[in-house]
């Protein structure tokens, strides 16, 4: 069964930093491509940022870029988000979240395909406030 | 960026359409997500028209022109909730969800 489970969120002033994790299981993680979505309270879902699977590309939104540094550790199957700088805007529930990849039978190899999201974590809270 | 109507309403048995339209997305695929209140989103449709295992099968997709389309046909009142569509931009390294639509099927 496919798991992904976000930790580390809380409660953070204003400038402020936190470390949010992900644990994956129930699937190959160093083959996806990984991604975090952020959703404020009674707000939509926002892309966060992406992470290649060998973690040499990482894409953000630029409301974070320069604040939010995505990285992973495919040895511990572990999804990272560190959250610096921190502003009352960012405060909302924060999911990990797997993009797609498929099997090529002609070719034997993993492929990304369109790239979008297949799975997603439960989310973990994250408010700035003081 | 993707725009979706804030909402859309049917009657049980009718046909549900959301749409999403985007400069890129003649280029890009669309993918859907259902998210119900207090859940995380669940994929409905991805790669414009594919549906993921276990997903109903009165759920499908298009993307023609700069419009992408999910539908549902025979909605039912457990098909009640928030709908987004996702897409790359042109250079498909950053992404973005359409605004959200919001489905009340009574």
């Amino acid at each position: 069964e496919v798991q992904l489970v976000e930790s580390g969120g809380g409660l953070v002033q204003p400038g402020g930093s936190l470390r949010l994790s992900c644990a994956a299981s129930g699937f190959t993680f160093s083959r996806n491509w990984m991604t975090w979505v952020r959703q404020a309270p009674g707000k939509g879902l926002e892309w966060v940022a992406n992470i290649k699977q060998d973690g040499s590309e990482k894409y953000y939104v630029d409301s974070v870029r320069g604040r939010f540094t995505i990285s992973r550790d495919n040895a511990k199957n572990s999804l990272f988000l560190q959250m610096d700088t921190l502003r009352a805007e960012d405060t909302a529930v924060y999911y990990c979240a797997r993009d797609t990849v498929f099997w090529d039978s002609h070719t034997s190899a993993w492929y990304r395909g369109g790239g979008g999201i297949d799975f997603w974590g439960q989310g973990t809270m994250v408010t700035v406030s003081s | 960026e993707l725009t979706q109507p804030p909402s859309v309403s049917v009657s049980p048995g009718q046909t549900a359409r959301i749409t999403c339209s985007g400069d890129a997305l003649p280029k890009r695929y669309a993918y859907w997500y259902q998210q119900k209140s207090g859940q995380a989103p669940v994929l409905v449709i991805f790669e414009d028209d594919k549906q993921p295992s276990g997903i109903p099968e009165r759920f499908s997709g298009s993307n023609s022109g700069a419009m992408a389309t999910l539908t549902i046909t025979g909605a039912q009142v457990e098909d009640e909730a928030d709908y987004y569509c996702y897409s790359a931009d042109s250079n498909g390294n950053h992404w973005v969800f359409g605004g959200g639509t919001k489905l009340t099927v009574l």
